[in-house]
């Protein structure tokens, strides 16, 4: 499955929004019902740390500036309002199937 | 606690065998549903999930490299290892291992290791 992210980068003002999008080239949706597309945040110089799964369960500990959304092939990560810990790369990755897979990544900055 | 490090060495030639160690802490591989992942991240570059080994010694490969790849367990140890022959410059990159994907007590186990540089060059 391959998996899209746009854009490439953001910069972004802090207090304001931002929104990322991922594409996969196939439907995430499972025969439980559950669509397996997970966000998660790397920062500089350290390891991925999960903010969403299933598309909108935002993991234990993460903000609720954070949402996910979408269904089937199109999802969306909003952050309502950037703080400057929000820097960093992000990426959306599959776990329907195996390999799992991930997007390009969104690397985002602040203005 | 949850806790996973990855170790291995640091620099390999080219063509010759990588070998890391993921040691966990905080759970058993043995207990139903738990699974250690690999995944790798060249510099400056995309994440790529590696192999996968679950509690019942199911084995699981990405079909890119699953010729060169092997992962094994030791329950005993809290080990997991994984190897990679035949390794060449493009397989520069920081090796992760992550519980990913189980449940805890009806929470998501998401716990990544910090991630171990491996540098192929003669």
């Amino acid at each position: 499955i391959v998996m899209t992210q746009t854009p490439l980068s953001l910069s972004v003002t802090p207090g304001q929004p931002a929104s990322i999008s991922c594409k996969s080239s196939q439907s995430l949706l499972h025969s439980d019902g559950n669509t397996f597309l997970y966000w998660y945040l790397q920062k500089p110089g350290q390891s991925p740390q999960l903010l969403i799964y299933e598309i909108s369960s935002r993991f234990s500990g993460v903000p609720d500036r954070f949402s996910g959304s979408g269904s089937g092939t199109d999802f969306t990560l909003k952050i309502s309002r950037v703080e400057a810990d929000d820097v960093g790369v992000y990426y959306c990755m599959q776990t329907l199937q195996l390999p799992f897979t991930f997007g390009g990544g969104t690397k985002v900055e602040i203005k | 606690q949850v806790t996973l490090k990855e170790s291995g060495p640091a620099l390999v030639k080219p063509t010759q065998t990588l070998t890391l160690t993921c040691t966990f802490s905080g759970f058993s591989l043995s207990t139903r549903g738990k699974r250690i992942n690999w995944f790798r991240q060249p510099p400056g570059k995309a994440l790529e999930w590696l192999a996968r080994i679950d509690w019942d010694d199911d084995k699981f490969y990405n079909p890119a490299l699953k010729t060169r790849l092997t992962i094994s367990k030791d329950t005993s140890k809290n080990q997991v290892v994984l190897t990679m022959t035949n390794m060449d410059p493009v397989d520069t990159a920081t090796y992760y291992c992550a519980r990913i994907g189980s449940y805890t007590y009806g929470s998501l186990d998401d716990n990544w290791g910090q991630g171990t540089l491996v540098t192929v060059s003669s």
